[in-house]
């Protein structure tokens, strides 16, 4: 079955930097698309990134643009995503999803468990 | 970027009532809109995809409609295990939007 598991998370001061991982199994990786989504605490969800299969492709939302960096290793069935100048309105639990590409745009079938990250001092 | 309302932002109704949640999008996004569940402390689940379309697993008593800007989540038969937020996302542009949230409670 489908599984994604984020790791990396903790407490890091203001301006300081963070690297999340998400281990995918139970499908082949390499075929998908990936995403990070946030959800800060109490709060609604906010899409982060995504990168494509081949890694060609990588967008990000306004808000972590320059700051954050999405990336994969396909062999080892990887997610990254590389946090940097990371401010208290970076706190939220981030959660990494698979998109499946449908005819009506894209779906996150499947999502991970979450790690939280704590931006304060 | 397309803005995501949704209506009530929550509701509370009996096991068995028939429970409706409304997403408005800010331009009409052709049914590149799904839906999620998410129940406290967890992950959310996809329950409908371009608009419509019953995610697999998903229980029947869980429908989507909608077209242009205007789309609706109903839930036919309330189930003490629907307690959650809801949440509609438009997969029309990037950013992916996600509406704010309907937090669906039971009486």
């Amino acid at each position: 079955q489908v599984q994604l598991v984020e790791s990396g998370g903790g407490l890091v001061k203001p301006g300081g930097s963070l690297r999340l991982s998400c281990a995918a199994s139970g499908f082949s990786f390499s075929d998908y698309y990936m995403s990070w989504i946030r959800q800060a605490p109490g709060g609604g969800l906010e899409w982060v990134s995504y990168i494509g299969d081949t890694s060609r492709y990588t967008n990000f939302a306004d808000s972590v643009k320059g700051r954050f960096t999405i990336s994969r290793d396909n062999p080892k069935n990887s997610l990254f995503l590389q946090m940097n100048t990371l401010t208290p309105e970076d706190t939220a639990v981030y959660y990494c999803a698979r998109i499946r590409k449908g005819d009506n745009g894209d779906i996150f079938d499947y999502w991970g468990q979450g790690t939280l990250v704590i931006v304060s001092s | 970027d397309i803005q995501m309302t949704q209506s009530p932002s929550s509701l509370s109704a009996f096991v068995g009532d028939r429970v409706t949640i409304t997403c408005r999008a800010s331009q009409r996004i052709s049914s590149f809109l799904n839906w999620y569940q998410q129940k406290p402390g967890k992950a959310p689940k996809l329950l409908i995809y371009g608009a419509s379309t019953l995610e697999s697993g998903v229980p029947s008593r869980f429908s989507g409609s909608g077209s242009g800007t205007d789309y609706t989540l109903t839930i036919s038969s309330l189930q003490p295990e629907d307690s959650a937020i809801y949440y509609c996302q438009e997969s029309y542009t990037a950013p992916r939007t996600f509406g704010p949230g309907t937090k669906v409670e039971i009486k």
